[in-house]
């Protein structure tokens, strides 16, 4: 299958500062790829699709000023949480469709996810 | 947001024994799939199944959906130690090439 790749895998910063989580589609391009939020022992949250030249689509909740999202290429997204706080500590994995698939769509590859944790 | 609730929460089971989950929803939905996630990891996507099936097979997995009744099951037989997971259904919409996830199924197999 279609490899997503997602970087760091873990990640400690202070708080107030930014923190900038990278999703690579290694061996397609995708234009349309998905981050997700999950805290420990529950679901996965979507926060926003990033669409690839375009702006994010972001999920009722999420603060677009806080999880800033760019997708500059067809085989990158970038998840930038600006001004950390210890509530932002979580894991998150990102997640990128195949081209071409959106209106049959058959699966989704996930990154291995990055846990953040803000101290 | 979330779209699935799943049923049960945890299940601990013995090896050798099957494992059943349940997954129900509240719109209609393109197609429904089942991940796999192990402790701190990334999801691995073990099947899919379109609105117009109703059963799916693949190795020890059986899916089942019912969109009369907006519920899925996934089936494992002859458990493994290397099945203790969290096993998550999420929803596929025409409309939207975004997926959402239910809450989730903790197993647990027991040696």
């Amino acid at each position: 299958g279609a490899v997503v790749s997602q970087h760091p895998s873990r990640v400690i910063c202070k708080s107030g500062t930014s923190v900038k989580i990278e999703c690579r589609s290694l061996d397609f391009q995708a234009t349309t790829m998905f981050w997700y939020r999950q805290f420990p022992k529950k679901s996965l949250m979507l926060m926003a699709t990033s669409n690839e030249g375009s702006k994010a689509t972001y999920e009722q909740g999420v603060e677009k000023d806080k999880f800033l999202i760019n997708h500059a290429s067809l085989t990158l997204s970038t998840l930038t949480v600006t001004s950390a706080h210890p509530e932002d500590s979580s894991f998150y994995i990102c997640s990128a469709e195949l081209p071409g698939t959106a209106k049959s769509f058959t699966e989704a590859f996930f990154g291995q996810g990055t846990r953040l944790t803000v101290v | 947001s979330q779209q699935g609730e799943e049923d049960p929460q945890a299940l601990s089971i013995q090896e050798g024994e099957n494992a059943t989950m349940n997954c129900s929803y509240k719109t209609s939905i393109n197609n429904l799939q089942w991940y796999r996630q192990n402790s701190g990891r990334g999801l691995v996507h073990l099947i899919l199944i379109r609105s117009n099936e109703r059963e799916k097979h693949s190795g020890r997995l059986r899916v089942t959906l019912d969109t009369s009744k907006k519920s899925s099951s996934l089936l494992i037989t002859a458990s493994r130690a290397a099945d203790t997971a969290s096993y998550f259904c999420a929803t596929g919409y025409s409309s939207a090439s975004k997926i959402i996830f239910g809450s989730g199924t903790r197993l647990s197999i027991r040696p």
